[in-house]
């Protein structure tokens, strides 16, 4: 099915630890986006990419980076998780030429312990 | 400092009965806004949006109202019904960038 895949679907880390997720879109989107959802705090935007070969800070970067690999792909990393990353993490894609509505994957639940 | 806030946590809803859900936003620079529904475990799903040139928009059993003067939008959903349970967020934007709010989850009760 076309749309936009995270993997993996959960994961638990200890602090210190690293890792990667991963987020894939087949509809040949410009833009993407990786958002945390906190209790209370809705979604938050950590990083964004606005076309191939380019990302920028969202409201909440600190402790994180990304690549944009290719049209297809934008990966989140964590360096040294810490606790106040325990969050569920949604990669999103878009086109403006489509209007401004979001396609997101399903998430990904992270606990860092 | 949240740009969009839904003010209401929760809203418990009879089924058949109207859901009416609040939003209210500080930058007058959005031109467009939008309302995504989130399902536990899936990511949200796009449900109706409106430009600022308009003060409504309909789409089936969901309406959503912009009053540009007041910053607020509201999203009716009449009939409300069981699959309507869910978490909505409300969204705006000035360029390509969503800003969204906390949430608002509903529950339609039988």
């Amino acid at each position: 099915n076309a749309g936009v895949t995270q993997t993996p679907k959960f994961q638990v880390l200890k602090t210190g630890q690293s890792m990667t997720l991963q987020c894939a879109q087949d509809m040949n989107h410009n833009s993407m986006y990786w958002y945390r959802q906190d209790p209370g705090m809705g979604l938050r935007l950590i990083y964004y990419s606005a076309s191939e070969g380019t990302t920028d800070k969202g409201e909440v970067p600190n402790g994180y980076n990304v690549s944009r690999l290719n049209k297809r792909e934008f990966s989140l990393r964590l360096e040294s998780a810490a606790p106040s990353q325990t969050s569920v993490y949604f990669c999103a894609s878009s086109d403006r030429g489509q209007g401004y509505g979001y396609t997101f994957g399903s998430g990904t639940r992270l606990t860092v312990v | 400092d949240q740009q969009v806030k839904q003010n209401s946590p929760s809203l418990s809803v009879q089924e058949g009965r109207i859901s009416i859900l609040n939003c209210d936003y500080t930058n007058s620079m959005f031109d467009y806004f939008l309302w995504y529904k989130k399902y536990p475990a899936e990511g949200p799903t796009f449900l109706i949006s409106i430009s600022s040139i308009k003060d409504k928009n309909e789409d089936g059993r969901f309406t959503v109202f912009l009053n540009k003067s007041a910053k607020h939008l509201s999203l009716h959903i009449v009939p409300s019904q069981p699959g309507d349970s869910a978490v909505y967020f409300c969204a705006a934007t000035d360029d390509y960038k969503l800003s969204f709010g906390a949430g608002t989850t509903v529950t339609v009760r039988a």
